[in-house]
């Protein structure tokens, strides 16, 4: 049964960049899609972007530059980098999984990010 | 991007009762719609994909159907374990976006 775990520092100072990272167990990274999903406290779902584990990518617009995602096989993890942190990026960060493009089918539990000088 | 509507925001419903969600898109999705579950704490979970296949695991009292711009999600018997919030996204085209959600409770 395959687990992702969401890990990171949980509080960033603004104009920083945030880095997280999805552990995975019980599984493989590789021939997997992975996604960042965001979701700031009392609103709805956000689809950051995604990465195949080949390294193909597709990242939401609305983050322009800010974002990068990677996978490390080697460690089997799966990593954002989100810079130029504001009030803003402040939620709960997932990720999650899938062998299909179309959906996002493990999540994790998420991790809380603050951000805040 | 493809604007998704939830209707309605938040649901009271008992034990037993049979509700529906709906969840529009902006323009037509092709039944790239998938619903998903959230509880606080947990990892959010895929229930429906495709418009109407139901995920592997997932209690067959919950069912999707739809096309075009509008969607359903129904759960026919409420049980305790359903009272959460559940979103709709499209994966038609990118970026992928989600509904406001849809908060069930007691």
């Amino acid at each position: 049964q395959v687990l992702l775990q969401e890990s990171g520092p949980g509080l960033v100072k603004p104009s920083e960049t945030l880095s997280l990272t999805c552990n995975v167990s019980g599984g493989s990274v590789n021939n997997y899609y992975w996604s960042w999903i965001r979701q700031p406290a009392g609103k709805g779902l956000e689809w950051i972007g995604r990465l195949y584990a080949s390294g193909s990518s597709n990242y939401n617009p609305s983050f322009k530059s800010r974002v990068t995602m990677a996978v490390d096989a080697s460690k089997n993890q799966f990593s954002l980098r989100l810079s130029s942190v504001a009030a803003a990026d402040a939620a709960v960060y997932y990720c999650a999984r899938s062998s299909s493009p179309v959906t996002l089918g493990i999540w994790g539990q998420g991790t809380v990010v603050i951000v805040s000088s | 991007d493809i604007q998704m509507t939830q209707s309605p925001s938040s649901l009271s419903a008992s034990i037993g009762d049979r509700v529906t969600l709906t969840c529009r898109a902006s323009q037509s999705i092709d039944s790239y719609l998938n619903w998903y579950q959230l509880k606080p704490g947990k990892a959010p979970k895929l229930l429906i994909f495709a418009a109407s296949s139901l995920q592997g695991r997932v209690p067959s009292r919950f069912s999707g159907s739809g096309s075009g711009t509008d969607y359903t999600l129904t759960i026919s018997s409420l049980q305790p374990e359903d009272f959460a919030s559940y979103y709709c996204q499209q994966s038609f085209s990118m970026p992928y976006t989600f509904g406001q959600g849809t908060k069930m409770e007691i």
